[in-house]
């Protein structure tokens, strides 16, 4: 079945430090990839979507691009801040009547100052 | 985007009880889904809520346990029945416009089950 596959965390990091996030996914078709953020205390937030092979998803200086020869969206950020800290997850879904989202399991990022 | 309220925000409760979560969107929209993420956990997709018929629910999950009401196209409803302890869960609505393909999530319940 499909499935997403994120590093694990915690990942500490200094502020302005660059930051990569793994997400690999498995997929029997050709769905939709996306970051959600989960800032402390709070709900989901979507960050960025992709939705084509090659397609690059893109907000608040964050990026991933959609890689379907290697079946991967990594999410990077060339200078992380404090304000960043958050539970990141990475998911797919096909859309259409049934429009289900699969997680991975998040990765906790803590920037410290 | 959508807005999406949910009420309560949070709650304790005792095992045996039965809680109701309301989800309400500020505009129509096509589909709603009802989320769990049990402490330290990802999402897990509880069940499709369906307006004017009934949920569609995943694979361990069933409508004697979590039933679902969505009678119009902005409000549904999810009940946790007869909680037990592994009920605790932070337990999330979302909602997506058709053809969007993109869910919009609420705040979400943080439920504890004592």
């Amino acid at each position: 079945g499909d499935s997403v596959t994120q590093m694990e965390g915690p990942v500490t990091l200094s502020e302005e430090a660059f930051l990569t996030i793994n997400c690999t996914y498995t997929a029997t078709g050709y769905p939709s990839l996306f970051w959600y953020v989960q800032y402390p205390g709070e709900g989901l937030q979507l960050l960025l979507k992709a939705t084509k092979a090659d397609d690059k998803g893109s907000n608040k200086g964050f990026e991933a691009t959609y890689r379907k020869e290697t079946t991967s969206f990594h999410l990077e950020k060339g200078s992380v801040q404090v304000s960043d800290s958050a539970v990141y997850f990475c998911a797919l879904s096909y859309g259409g009547a049934t429009n289900k989202l699969i997680f991975g399991t998040g990765t906790l990022l803590a920037v410290q100052p | 985007s959508a807005v999406i309220s949910q009420k309560p925000s949070r709650d304790i409760c005792q095992r045996g009880t039965s809680l109701t979560i309301q989800c309400q969107v500020d505009s129509q929209v096509t589909m709603m889904f009802w989320y769990r993420q049990q402490p330290g956990q990802s999402l897990t997709l509880i069940a499709t809520a369906n307006q004017g018929s009934e949920a569609t629910y995943e694979s361990g999950f069933v409508i004697d346990k979590f039933p679902i009401s969505r009678p119009n196209l902005t409000f549904s409803t999810l009940t946790v029945s007869n909680m037990s302890p592994e009920d605790s869960s932070i337990y999330l609505c979302s909602a997506e416009r058709q053809g969007r393909e993109t869910q919009y999530f609420g705040p979400g319940t943080r439920l504890l089950v004592l």
